[in-house]
């Protein structure tokens, strides 16, 4: 199964730029890289999802590698609400039919004023 | 379109008992995930149904089960309640055509105690 490996906190201010780099050794062929982002008590929320190189929306831009072994989520210009947890997921196919994702411990994201 | 809605929002059991807990996936998707979140802890997938059969499972055991309806709204049953089921439920819905899975959407999560 693959496993993802982030840190477990970071900090930032208002206004900065975050990048948070996750590792996924063992990614499969298959798989996509999802991230969430989750406030507290709150289900996860969609961010991106991308297979290579680089995907673009309007609140964030994945950048992944041709080895695709890693992968960086980043936040442009940063602001208090963005504070949350943020999960870096790749699927696993569990058999014919079901795909999971496999969360992590996340990144603890706390933006300062 | 409606989101991925779940009651109750928090529920307190004692060990021993049985708890079901309720999903109404969103509008037009046809799988149903569920996952347990224990504190400080990333969700853990528990099972997946998709038209109304479970077609995958986690490291869960049987006293964990479910049930999907044909209109797409969806059930966890727990048996025999233990301490440690203490935590956030998260139900996911999703629309798998063919071989393509895209996004899951969460709702805002059940509140388990188990006493």
């Amino acid at each position: 199964l693959a496993k993802t490996t982030q840190p477990i906190s970071m900090d930032s201010y208002e206004g900065q730029e975050v990048n948070i780099t996750c590792s996924h050794n063992n990614i499969a062929t298959n798989d996509y890289i999802t991230w969430y982002q989750q406030f507290p008590s709150q289900g996860p929320r969609f961010i991106i999802q991308g297979y290579k190189t680089k995907v673009t929306n309007e609140v964030a831009s994945l950048f992944i590698p041709a080895d695709r072994k890693s992968s960086t989520l980043s936040l442009p210009r940063v602001s208090l609400s963005d504070t949350a947890v943020y999960y870096c997921l790749v699927g696993d196919i569990v058999q014919r039919g079901t795909y999971k994702y496999i969360f992590g411990t996340g990144t603890r994201l706390k933006v300062l004023a | 379109e409606t989101g991925v809605t779940q009651s109750p929002t928090h529920l307190i059991k004692t060990r021993g008992q049985q708890v079901t807990l309720r999903c109404s996936s969103q509008s037009g998707h046809n799988t149903v995930s569920w996952y347990q979140q224990a504190l400080g802890q990333g969700p853990q997938f528990i099972f997946q149904y998709y038209r109304e059969e479970e077609n995958g499972r986690g490291n869960f055991p049987p006293r964990f089960s479910g049930l999907q309806f044909p209109n797409y709204s969806s059930e966890l049953n727990v048996n025999a309640l233990e301490l440690d089921d203490s935590a956030l439920y998260l139900c996911a819905s999703s629309l798998v055509v063919g071989s393509v899975y895209n996004e899951q959407f969460f709702g805002p999560g059940t509140r388990l105690t188990v006493l």
